[in-house]
């Protein structure tokens, strides 16, 4: 069975980092490329950050740029997203989902989230 | 970074009528298009891909159509479980931008 789960998320203050991390079972990780998408409260789906299968290419939004990181490792099926300057603005519940390496590059499986919380 | 427009933003149908929930790209995405629902509390849900693909498990009453920037899903014969909030998204190029959501409620 396909599973992703998120783990790290808390509360910290603004200017402060969390590492959020994602642990992926029942697939071969590296057939998938993977991306973080938040939500935050009462609003829709943001896309922040993509990494290709091999770690090779990576992508943000514009409002993350220079303060976030996305890595994966391979070997231990698992994705990561290090958050620094966490602003107000970055609270949210941040999902890691999949899309396949080849073809139709869709997020078909998602896990259930981890929150984050910006706070003084 | 393309704009991905829904709308409406909150459309009220009855249970057994049919829903047409629109999604427009700021330029051209060809057919790499994504549907989501999400019910409260719960992840987004893969609906249809490619624009018109259902994914594995989705019933047949939900259908999506479109290419290059215009883009219709519709589900027929609305069931209760159908009430939720849908998401368009390309995945054209990086960054794989949402559309706002269309809240789907009952009438």
């Amino acid at each position: 069975e396909v599973q992703l789960m998120e783990s790290g998320g808390g509360v910290v203050r603004p200017g402060g980092s969390l590492r959020l991390s994602c642990a992926a079972f029942g697939f071969t990780f590296d057939d998938y490329g993977m991306s973080w998408v938040r939500q935050a409260p009462g609003k829709g789906l943001e896309w922040v950050s993509g990494i290709k299968w091999n770690g090779g290419n990576t992508a943000y939004v514009d409002s993350v740029k220079g303060r976030f990181t996305i890595s994966r490792d391979n070997a231990k099926n698992s994705l990561y997203l290090q958050m620094n300057s966490l602003r107000a603005e970055d609270t949210g519940l941040y999902y890691c989902a999949r899309y396949p390496r080849k073809g139709e590059q869709r997020f078909d499986y998602w896990g259930q989230g981890t929150l984050v919380t910006v706070s003084s | 970074e393309i704009l991905m427009t829904q709308s409406p933003a909150t459309l009220s149908v009855s249970p057994g009528e049919r829903a047409t929930l629109s999604c427009r790209a700021s330029q051209s995405v060809s057919s790499n298009l994504a549907w989501y629902q999400q019910k409260p509390g719960q992840a987004p849900r893969l609906l249809i891909y490619g624009a018109s693909t259902r994914a594995t498990g989705i019933p047949a009453r939900f259908s999506g159509s479109g290419s290059g920037t215009d883009f219709t899903l519709s589900i027929s014969s609305l069931q209760s479980e159908d009430f939720a909030v849908y998401y368009c998204q390309h995945y054209n190029n990086w960054p794989y931008t949402f559309g706002q959501g269309t809240k789907l409620e009952i009438k």
